[in-house]
């Protein structure tokens, strides 16, 4: 059974500051792997998608990194804005389900 | 493409009531999900369909059923409401292919008392 893990559970920092989200699977055998982001009472929306066989993916100030052999994959977030604050999740597609970490809760302080 | 609708947007239910979660996609995805997520929890699946007339249980599929008549719709019934069944509610939907990303919904938030 896959199990995702995200820590931390929650980050606070500066504006401006660069930093990197953390995600971590046991199941290697997936077909992507996308990061989300929810803000509070809302759904959720895709930020960046990650093939199984691609090592990573750059959207604007977002980069995401897949390592399949050491299950882990990394969300980049640079120079940092209060409009960022919201919960990241990874999500990992495979047989035809999504397993979801629990997220990681940031807050940007302006 | 209004994308995934879901309504009701919120709804307090008493213990023992049924209703229906309605979800309803435009974009001729295949494959259409249902999740809760509970507070500080990730999502867990509830029930899929991977096409019309075909549904299948997640991971916590009791108390809950499903259909799919058509395509664009995924309704998920609660028969017999339950406290343990309070929390938001997302369906999402996708085509096929594992480049394609999933959308949500906006949820559906269920209070039962």
């Amino acid at each position: 059974k896959q199990e995702v893990t995200q820590i931390p559970a929650a980050l606070s920092v500066p504006e401006g500051e660069n930093l990197v989200l953390n995600c971590s699977f046991t199941d290697s055998a997936i077909y992507n792997l996308q990061w989300f982001r929810q803000d509070p009472g809302k759904g959720l929306t895709s930020l960046l998608l990650i093939q199984s066989s691609q090592r990573e993916q750059t959207s604007g100030r977002l980069n995401a990194s897949l390592d399949k052999s050491s299950g882990r994959s990394t969300l980049y977030i640079a120079a940092s804005q209060p409009g960022d604050s919201a919960t990241y999740l990874c999500v990992l597609f495979g047989n035809e389900k999504l397993t979801f970490g629990t997220g990681t809760r940031l807050t940007i302080i302006p | 493409n209004a994308g995934v609708t879901q309504t009701p947007k919120f709804r307090i239910l008493k213990i023992g009531q049924s209703m229906t979660l309605q979800c309803t996609q435009d974009m001729n995805h295949n494959y259409m999900y249902w999740y809760r997520q509970d507070p500080g929890m990730g999502l867990k699946l509830i029930y899929y369909s991977v096409g019309a007339g075909i549904t299948d249980k997640g991971e916590v599929p009791n108390g809950y059923n499903v259909s799919r008549s058509t395509t664009e719709d995924f309704p998920l019934r609660l028969e017999l409401a339950a406290p343990s069944q309070t929390s938001v509610y997302f369906c999402a939907s996708r085509w096929e292919g594992a480049k394609n990303i999933q959308y949500f919904g906006a949820g559906t938030r269920l209070s039962v008392l």
